[in-house]
């Protein structure tokens, strides 16, 4: 079985400071990572995957993460935050092998001016 | 970058009526389209899983005669909501896997169709 786990329910950073949400995840073999945003009563914006490869991945508007495979975490980062960044977001994974994506509960970030 | 669009975005309709959401993939074709059902501040709940040509894939729950789903074409989904009552307002949101990639294969997703059922 895959699952994910998003800690946190909200993250309250200030624009221009670095910015993390956190993501663990759980499967038996290998895993898809994916990481995406909401903005509201909107779809999912796909922004990264991690499939193989570097540790780090880069993708839209300017968010990385970073896959941990020790510590069977992939977190959300972006140097610096801004106001616009405020959304849902939301961290999913895919065991390879397997068709179906398991979302994470969210974490909403709010980025202040 | 591939792009997946619902119709409508907006729905109301009365209750015992039948509503009809479709989700098409843009600029890909898509083997593999799922629906997916999101409660007010929370996350995402799969409902079923399509594939072009075949019977969609209900997850545990999901009553498959009220949540009608047809997939007749590599672009094009269809989710019917028959007989709807209040309990069915949701935000329905479909996506799309763009096979082009395999196995890493990215879902893609559609804007998102709220529905209400008065």
């Amino acid at each position: 079985a895959q699952s994910v786990a998003q800690p946190e329910d909200q993250v309250n950073v200030a624009e221009g400071n670095p910015l993390t949400v956190k993501c663990t995840y759980s499967v038996s073999g290998n895993p898809y990572l994916f990481w995406y945003v909401q903005y509201p009563n909107r779809g999912l914006q796909f922004l990264l995957k991690y499939i193989t490869g570097d540790n780090l991945v880069k993708g839209s508007y300017g968010f990385e993460a970073e896959f941990n495979k020790s510590q069977t975490s992939f977190h959300l980062k972006k140097p610096s935050a801004l106001v616009s960044d405020s959304a849902l977001y939301f961290c999913a994974v895919r065991e390879s092998g397997y068709s179906t994506l398991t979302f994470g509960k969210g974490t909403m970030l709010l980025v202040s001016p | 970058g591939a792009v997946v669009s619902q119709h409508p975005s907006r729905v109301i309709c009365k209750s015992g009526t039948s509503v009809k959401i479709e989700c098409r993939s843009l600029d890909f074709q898509a083997t593999t389209m799922f629906w997916y059902r999101q409660f007010p501040k929370q996350s995402l709940m799969l409902m079923a899983t399509s594939n072009e040509g075949s019977k969609a894939t209900y997850e545990q729950g999901v009553e498959k005669d009220k949540f009608l789903i047809n997939h007749a074409s590599l672009t094009l989904s269809t989710l019917t909501v028959t007989s709807a009552h209040p309990e069915d307002s949701s935000f329905y949101i479909c996506s799309a896997r763009d096979g082009r990639e395999g196995l890493a294969d990215t879902q893609y997703f559609g804007p998102g169709t709220r529905l209400t059922v008065l």
